[in-house]
C-alpha cells in the first residue's frame, strides 16, 4: 500500500462547479498536512496547510480525518486558472520540528468553459 | 525578493559524466531537500540537511552526492552510477521549528537529459 494515495483523475469540471478531492495516508503517527498545487512542468507550490479542525481559504476548503486517515480538498467556484495538478503531502517525521514528507501522486483538474 | 534559485534550468549529461545541480536560498531556513519526480509519480527524497555541515540520506540516495557548507546553499551531484538520472530535480527548503508544520518551500527545478 503507498504511504499516500490519490485518484490522479482527470476531474473535469466545468467553471463555477464545485469539486472535491480525497487522498489516504498509511503513517498514523503522522502530524502535519498540506496541499500543494502543481502546474504543468513547474514546481510545486504550497495551497494550504491543513488542520485538524478544518481550514478554509477563500474558495478552498481543506478536512483531515485522523480516525480514517483521509484528508480531503474542496474547492468552490473553479475557475479555469485553477486547472492544475493538486498533491496531498504528509509529514511523517513526527512533532520533531523538522519534515520527511510524502507526497501523493496528485489529482489532475481540468476546468473547462 | 525571498526565494530559492535553482540552476542551471536544463541540463544534458554524457555517459559517465558528474554533473552538479546548484541550489542556493535566502529565506534564511535552516532545512534543504533534494527530490526528483518522474512522469506519474510523486515526489521521491533524495538527500536531505537539518543544517550546515550535515546531511542525511533519502529513500533515493545512490548514485548522488551532496554538500551543505552553507547554510544558503544544498549543490547536489548527480554521478556516473546512477543509471537512471533523466528526471525533474527539486530543491525545497523549509524552517525548522517547533511545530512539523513548517510547509516546504521549492525552487523552479532542474530538467536533466541524457545524451
Amino acid at each position: 500500500r503507498k504511504e499516500v494515495e490519490q485518484d490522479p483523475g482527470p476531474f473535469n469540471v466545468p467553471e463555477g462547479a464545485t469539486v472535491a478531492f480525497n487522498c489516504t495516508y498509511s503513517n498514523s503517527a503522522s502530524q502535519s498536512f498540506f496541499w500543494y498545487r502543481q502546474d504543468c512542468r513547474k514546481e510545486p507550490k504550497l495551497l494550504m496547510s491543513v488542520y485538524s479542525s478544518g481550514n478554509e481559504d477563500g474558495r478552498f476548503t481543506a478536512q483531515l480525518n485522523r480516525a480514517s486517515q483521509y484528508i480531503s480538498l474542496l474547492i468552490r467556484d473553479s475557475k479555469l486558472s485553477d486547472s492544475a495538478t493538486y498533491l496531498c503531502v504528509v509529514n511523517i517525521a513526527g512533532n520533531t520540528g523538522f519534515q520527511k514528507l510524502v507526497f501523493g501522486t496528485g489529482t489532475r483538474l481540468l476546468v473547462s468553459p | 525578493d525571498g526565494g530559492i534559485t535553482q540552476s542551471p534550468k536544463y541540463l544534458f549529461r554524457k555517459e559517465g559524466q558528474n554533473v552538479t545541480l546548484s541550489c542556493e536560498q535566502n529565506l534564511n531556513h535552516d532545512a534543504m531537500y533534494w527530490y526528483r519526480q518522474d512522469p506519474g509519480q510523486g515526489l521521491r527524497l533524495i538527500y536531505y540537511s537539518q543544517i550546515v555541515n550535515d546531511f542525511q540520506k533519502g529513500d533515493i540516495a545512490e548514485g548522488y552526492s551532496v554538500s551543505r557548507e552553507k547554510k544558503e546553499s544544498f549543490p547536489l551531484t548527480v554521478t556516473s552510477a546512477q543509471k537512471n538520472p533523466t528526471a525533474f530535480y527539486l530543491c525545497a527548503s523549509s524552517r525548522v521549528g517547533d511545530s512539523s508544520n513548517q510547509p516546504q518551500h521549492f525552487g523552479d527545478g532542474t530538467r536533466l537529459s541524457i545524451l
